[in-house]
């Protein structure tokens, strides 16, 4: 079956270092969004991207789509203490979006 | 506005008990969305209805398992004879549309069967 696969599981970073997390799709995708989960609470939408070779960027992040549009990658440049949580991919391959495994992000202040 | 609203926030049952977990999506939205998460994973996809009709259930684990959404707004996950690995936060979302729309979630039901 679909499976979307992140790395790392877990990055302890210090405050002002940068962060990426990578995401693996077994499958093309439709699209792929990006969501972050505060400790206690839900996944929010970050953004989604859907075209092939994409790059979209929000402030200190930057979202790309892999060309073949099996895999993506979330950079943030410069962390900050707000940047806690966790993040995750989620691939959509037609009717359902499959989350990624999921990121862990501690900034160390 | 109100986001998707779910009740109970909180649940604990015995083994072998009967359970219903209800969503309330955002106005509007006519996708609907099941998901439960266990402590450090990802969310997992059990249900997708669009309108009154699950689009796809590819998702529930069992038979034990069953949601409906009578009319296209409120759902509700129903669980037969709970198992102590059912425990988890079940999440529900919605949106818009299907594929191309943000999922926005509700704060999750957190089922714990003892």
């Amino acid at each position: 079956g679909q499976q979307v696969m992140q790395i790392p599981q877990y990055q302890h970073v210090q405050e002002g270092e940068d962060f990426t997390t990578y995401c693996n799709s077994s499958t093309t995708l439709s699209n792929i969004q990006w969501y972050k989960q505060r400790p206690g609470g839900h996944p929010v939408f970050l953004i989604q991207l859907v075209k092939s070779g994409e790059v979209k960027k929000q402030k200190r992040l930057t979202f790309q789509f892999g060309e073949a549009k099996k895999n993506s990658s979330l950079h943030i440049t410069a962390t900050q203490t707000t940047d806690v949580g966790t993040y995750f991919c989620a691939g959509n391959t037609g009717n359902q979006f499959y989350f990624g495994t999921g990121t862990s992000l501690t900034v160390i202040p | 506005g109100a986001g998707v609203s779910q009740t109970p926030s909180n649940k604990v049952t015995e083994k072998g008990k009967y359970v219903e977990l209800r969503c309330d999506p955002i106005s509007g939205h006519t996708a609907l969305y099941w998901y439960r998460q266990s402590l450090g994973q990802g969310p997992e996809f059990l249900i997708y209805f669009q309108g009154t009709g699950a689009a796809d259930d590819s998702g529930l684990p069992n038979d034990r398992f069953f949601a409906v959404r009578p009319e296209g707004s409120v759902s509700t996950l129903k669980i037969q004879r709970t198992e102590r690995g059912d425990s988890a936060v079940y999440l529900c979302a919605s949106s818009l549309s299907y594929r191309n729309s943000p999922l926005h979630f509700g704060n999750g039901t957190r089922l714990t069967v003892t």
